[in-house]
């Protein structure tokens, strides 16, 4: 699996804009970039997720370099609710199952400041 | 979107003993898979619940102790046996529709082996 790299720690204060950036220099030309985050004493959630075009939904932005190396999720306002642990994770999209996991590195843990 | 119901949300048992965990989705999912969490640690991948056959355990995870099922397209169940306290973690099921969308993770099962 290709690999991702993200700073252990990130702080933010509330109302903020916060960026999480990943690097991702191995990323194969079918690799998806997910964004999931996990609350404390929750299962993880997805966030975004893209190939090679920026993203945005309701939760979040995501912004993705044009050689694909890396990418940085984009919370435009942070709330403290959003204190969560960010990962960043690449995921194959052909067919078969090996394809469908998700494998997840130590990620980026944001806290948000009142 | 998907949601999952995890049975048991924790549990306290006794080394030696074994414990089931069962996972539904409310919706039929092509893909099931179960994770690890260790205290303070990100995700680890146990195995691939296939529906009909065999499970497909990752590196270090073997079926004698983790034990899948999955009888159908919303159900399935990891077992932990032969239970010891280096098996306390939260155990997480995640499902998925298809490669290209998002992976759904119910709230986790808490395991204390005393």
């Amino acid at each position: 699996d290709a690999k991702t790299t993200q700073p252990n720690s990130m702080e933010s204060n509330e109302e903020e804009p916060v960026h999480l950036p990943c690097n991702h220099s191995t990323i194969s030309g079918t690799d998806y970039i997910h964004w999931y985050r996990q609350l404390p004493s929750q299962g993880p959630e997805y966030v975004i997720h893209g190939l090679t075009s920026n993203v945005n939904n309701r939760m979040a932005s995501l912004a993705i370099a044009e050689d694909r190396k890396s990418s940085t999720l984009i919370l435009h306002r942070a709330t403290l609710r959003d204190a969560a642990v960010y990962y960043c994770i690449l995921r194959g999209a052909n067919s078969g199952g090996s394809n469908y996991k998700l494998t997840f590195g130590k990620g980026t843990l944001l806290t948000v400041n009142p | 979107s998907a949601v999952i119901s995890q049975k048991p949300s924790r549990d306290i048992c006794q080394r030696g003993t074994s414990l089931t965990i069962q996972c539904q989705v409310d919706s039929q999912v092509t893909m099931m898979f179960w994770y690890r969490q260790q205290p303070g640690q990100s995700l680890t991948l146990i195995a691939t619940a296939n529906q009909g056959s065999e499970a497909t355990y990752e590196s270090g995870f073997v079926i004698d102790k983790f034990p899948i099922s999955r009888p159908n397209l919303t159900f399935s169940t990891l077992t932990v046996s032969n239970m010891s306290p280096e098996d306390s973690s939260i155990y997480l099921c995640s499902a998925n529709r298809d490669s290209n969308t998002e992976a759904f993770f119910g709230q986790g099962t808490r395991l204390t082996v005393v």
